[in-house]
């Protein structure tokens, strides 16, 4: 069964470091997520992106975050210059073209992030 | 903005039992999705509810949208340990009629299941 994949599984960093998760999203679907979930929290909604651009992003994606499709595959989130509250859980989800209804979205077993 | 109360927070039950989650929404949902959540990965879909009044079961799940779709209620039937985790409900604040965009989460309920 086709699944998304995050790599790594864990990251450790130090504050004020640039970290990029990875994500390959299931190979035919077109609409890319980020979500979050810090420890004991909801889960967040980050950012999607749709035909090479943001679509929409909520107010936790400043200029710190940046998403990136570098080829046919793989799907970044980038942290710039992490802070010790960037510590949660990083998910990333995709699914297929919505064809007029409401279609479910995958996720990927998540990347957890630590920031010292 | 909406927001989503799940009920209730945990819930313990014995190898067997039947149980009830709930999911209460402030604005009217156009779209009621149900994940579950192993503690520390992903999550995995369960069913999706858009009209009201409507009901879709899977298994020994049974989820259902109200009239008034601003509640939702997930049913497991004759629980088992495979069942443990935890449960969320999902909603897209807006009608997009398409794929998922912007997802907003209940807090979760954290099923345990004593065997």
């Amino acid at each position: 069964e086709p699944e998304v994949t995050q790599t790594p599984s864990h990251q450790v960093t130090q504050m004020g470091q640039e970290v990029i998760l990875r994500c390959v999203p299931i190979s035919n679907h077109l609409y890319f997520y980020w979500y979050r979930q810090i420890l004991g929290q909801k889960v967040e909604f980050l950012v999607s992106f749709y035909n090479n651009e943001i679509s929409e992003k909520s107010e936790i994606f400043d200029d710190q975050f940046s998403v990136e499709r570098p080829d046919g595959s793989n799907f970044t989130l980038k942290i710039r210059s992490t802070k010790l509250e960037d510590s949660a859980m990083y998910f990333c989800a995709s699914s297929p073209t919505g064809d007029g209804g409401n279609t479910e979205a995958f996720f990927g077993q998540g990347t957890r992030l630590t920031v010292v | 903005s909406q927001e989503l109360e799940q009920s209730p927070q945990s819930l313990i039950v014995q190898e067997g039992k039947n149980l009830t989650i709930n999911c209460t929404s402030s604005k009217t949902l156009y779209g009621l999705y149900w994940y579950k959540q192993k503690y520390g990965e992903g999550l995995i879909f369960l069913m999706m509810l858009q009209k009201g009044g409507e009901e879709k079961s899977h298994e020994k799940i049974t989820a259902k949208l109200d009239e008034k779709k601003q509640q939702s209620s997930l049913h497991i039937t004759a629980s088992q340990p495979s069942h443990a985790g935890i449960y969320l409900c999902g909603a897209d604040p807006i009608n997009y009629g398409g794929s998922q965009g912007n997802l907003i989460f209940g807090k979760g309920t954290k099923l345990s299941v004593k065997p």
